[in-house]
């Protein structure tokens, strides 16, 4: 029943490494978003993707690679992760200019 | 620059006492509002929207009021209870692009005392 799902829920690294993150909706929605929440809880949209075209890119790092195979899928390859990569990402999915509903989140800290 | 705030980061209110919580936003473009709840260890959670053609908006215990005039958002939480005890954001959206972009507030913490 889950409507956003994303996996890992829990990601500890070393810095350098490059990792993963998974992100499915099964709402039949055609937007779909990567969201970094920081750890003063403040949280800033990094991607979107529409029908798996890219509709936002917020000045994030190069090092981030928002990928979507299919519109109920967007994953999240980090590149030569840093130590202020550490935050919590959201996936989100939503209809066009409708409400965004958020997955559970993934934690990523970088040792 | 572009931001939506919130006036206090900490509200703590008695179980049953109703709750305020409030939002300014910057950009008079800005047609659609939606407060979130976060508890800790969860996504944000949708709690009620507003669009900017509409003053109030109610649901189950829970009130959005949009002043645009003055850029102002408030959640009105009516008899609150311990499992209202979160973060709450609120957010709106800018321009009228449909890229669905969503500005977010700093996030009020709202504390229930038993």
């Amino acid at each position: 029943d889950t409507a956003v799902s994303q996996t890992p829920k829990y990601l500890v690294t070393q810095m350098g490494n490059d990792k993963s993150i998974k992100c499915e909706q099964n709402l039949g929605h055609d937007t779909m978003y990567w969201y970094k929440q920081d750890s003063k809880k403040f949280l800033k949209i990094m991607f979107s993707y529409n029908n798996k075209e890219l509709i936002i890119n917020e000045t994030v790092p190069n090092r981030f690679s928002p990928k979507s195979p299919d519109k109920a899928h967007l994953n999240l390859h980090i590149n030569s992760l840093e130590l202020g990569d550490s935050a919590v990402y959201f996936c989100a999915s939503s209809a066009v200019q409708e409400t965004q509903y958020f997955g559970p989140g993934t934690r990523l800290l970088v040792l | 620059g572009e931001s939506v705030g919130l006036h206090l980061p900490t509200l703590s209110v008695q179980e049953g006492d109703n709750s305020i919580i409030n939002c300014a936003y910057s950009n008079s473009a800005s047609d659609y509002f939606i407060w979130y709840k976060q508890e800790s260890g969860k996504g944000p959670q949708f709690i009620i929207d507003i669009r900017s053609n509409m003053d109030k908006r109610q649901g189950q215990r829970v009130t959005v009021l949009l002043n645009k005039t003055v850029k102002h958002l408030s959640l009105q939480i009516a008899a609150t209870q311990p499992g209202d005890s979160a973060v709450y954001f609120c957010a709106e959206t800018q321009g009228s692009s449909n890229t669905g972009k969503l500005i977010f507030g700093q996030g009020t913490t709202l504390q229930v005392k038993p």
